[in-house]
């Protein structure tokens, strides 16, 4: 069965250090996502990407972070210059059709640590 | 905006015992609910999904049905296996993007 993947599976950094957490989605999924969850928080959403574009973003996602799908395959998520309130487990997924029903794929997360 | 809410936890049960956990939304326009489950170490798993009023979405042996007029989508199972034990979370998603909104999570643990 398909799976969304992500890498690595652990980030440790100092702060102010620029990450980049990577993503392979379904391969013929068009809606891609990332969510983070804070340790004993709600997952949050962070942003959504359609057609090589943001379509919706939250508050969280501020300019620090950045989004791209770079070849096609991998959808990446970039912080620029991580703070120590970065730390969190952060997810991507992505879905197929269009419809609000439709189900989203998540992968396993990447824990986040800034130190 | 919209938000889910989510019974206090942890949930500890016997094996085969009845479990209900509790799940309540506010949303502007008509929202589909779901139900995602984390078991240890992996990444959220859709468990089961409605899309309008009165539908009830089952898997597993998990049901929940959406509730208009409590604005309610309660999970239930009539008799729960070890192998239940994980991280369950309510979500709704609305609008175009359907982006999900998640409730805090809730850990059922199960002992035999």
């Amino acid at each position: 069965e398909p799976e969304v993947t992500q890498t690595p599976s652990h980030q440790v950094t100092q702060m102010g250090q620029e990450v980049i957490l990577r993503c392979v989605p379904i391969s013929n999924h068009l809606y891609f996502y990332w969510y983070r969850q804070i340790l004993g928080q709600k997952v949050e959403f962070l942003v959504s990407f359609y057609n090589n574009e943001i379509s919706e973003k939250s508050e969280i996602f501020d300019d620090q972070f950045s989004v791209e799908r770079p070849d096609g395959s991998n959808f990446t998520l970039k912080i620029r210059s991580t703070k120590l309130e970065d730390s969190a487990m952060y997810f991507c997924a992505s879905r197929g059709a269009s419809g609000r029903a439709d189900t989203q794929y998540f992968g396993p997360g990447t824990r986040l640590t800034v130190l | 905006g919209n938000s889910v809410t989510q019974m206090e936890g942890p949930v500890t049960l016997s094996e085969e015992a009845f479990l209900t956990i509790n799940c309540t939304y506010t949303a502007t326009g008509y929202p589909s609910l779901f139900w995602y489950v984390q078991y240890p170490g992996e990444g959220l798993q859709l468990l089961l999904k409605a899309t309008k009023a009165d539908d009830k979405g089952s898997n597993k042996g998990f049901e929940a049905t959406y509730r208009k007029e409590t604005t309610s989508f309660h999970l239930e199972k009539g008799s729960v296996q070890v192998s239940d034990s994980a991280v369950y979370f309510c979500a709704l998603s609305t609008g175009a993007n359907s982006k999900l909104t998640f409730g805090k999570g809730i850990t059922l643990s199960v002992r035999p």
